[in-house]
């Protein structure tokens, strides 16, 4: 069984530039969330994907924007960065109807300069 | 809207010296408690739920609605334990995790 994978591991970007994450959830797994932890912060909910359509979304911007695929990867936008986006962008799958156990990945850690 | 609170950043305690860690939370309803732990270069990973009521590495929480609190409590800490400690919120469903900000745990030999 495969678990959550996240790339990049890190990303320097400059203000005012698009950043594409990614995330492959585990096996089996149809629900995708992410998740912004910024420093010293717990993480933050963004939106969470279902069967590709977004089930849920958190207190952020619509620059902050997401797709989940058939194979239920799933990718994180962000346009035009702000200083504040630096931050762990955490990925995590579930299986809908089971215990809802969120399966988190290692992360990208996101710098804007 | 949901939070969760969790007063301590930091938390030292010797080897062997009894642990809890703290978190109270606010939501009118029944919501769903969670400890998630996370190891150095590791990642962040479910450690027990009350639903469970279980006990994962010696470490145990009642859900208190009363109080609305969750403690993780251990009798005995050990060096491993060391990690950054979040307590999250969820309601029923298919819904997204509210987290605490975290306590670190640092036990010391």
């Amino acid at each position: 069984e495969t678990g959550v994978t996240q790339s990049p591991t890190h990303l320097i970007k400059t203000r005012g530039q698009q950043v594409t994450l990614r995330c492959s959830s585990q096996s089996g797994h149809n629900t995708v969330s992410w998740y912004q932890q910024a420093l010293g912060q717990g993480p933050q909910f963004i939106f969470q994907y279902y069967r590709e359509e977004e089930n849920g979304r958190g207190n952020f911007p619509p620059r902050f924007s997401g797709l989940q695929f058939p194979n239920y990867s799933s990718e994180l936008n962000v346009n035009a960065l702000e200083l504040d986006d630096s931050a762990l962008y955490l990925c995590a799958s579930s299986l809908t109807g089971s215990r809802n156990e969120q399966f988190f990945g290692p992360g990208t850690r996101l710098t804007v300069l | 809207a949901q939070r969760v609170t969790q007063p301590e950043k930091l938390l030292s305690v010797f080897k062997g010296a009894p642990v809890e860690l703290k978190c109270n939370y606010s939501y009118s309803g029944s919501p769903e408690l969670f400890w998630y732990v996370q190891y150095s270069r590791q990642r962040l990973q479910l450690l027990l739920r009350h639903i469970s009521r279980e006990s994962i590495k010696g470490f145990t929480a009642d859900l208190n609605k009363g109080e609305t609190s969750f403690h993780l409590k251990k009798p005995f800490a050990q060096e491993e334990d060391s990690a950054m400690y979040y307590c999250a919120l969820k309601l029923s469903g298919n819904t997204p995790l509210v987290f605490g900000k975290g306590t670190r745990l640092s036990v010391i030999a």
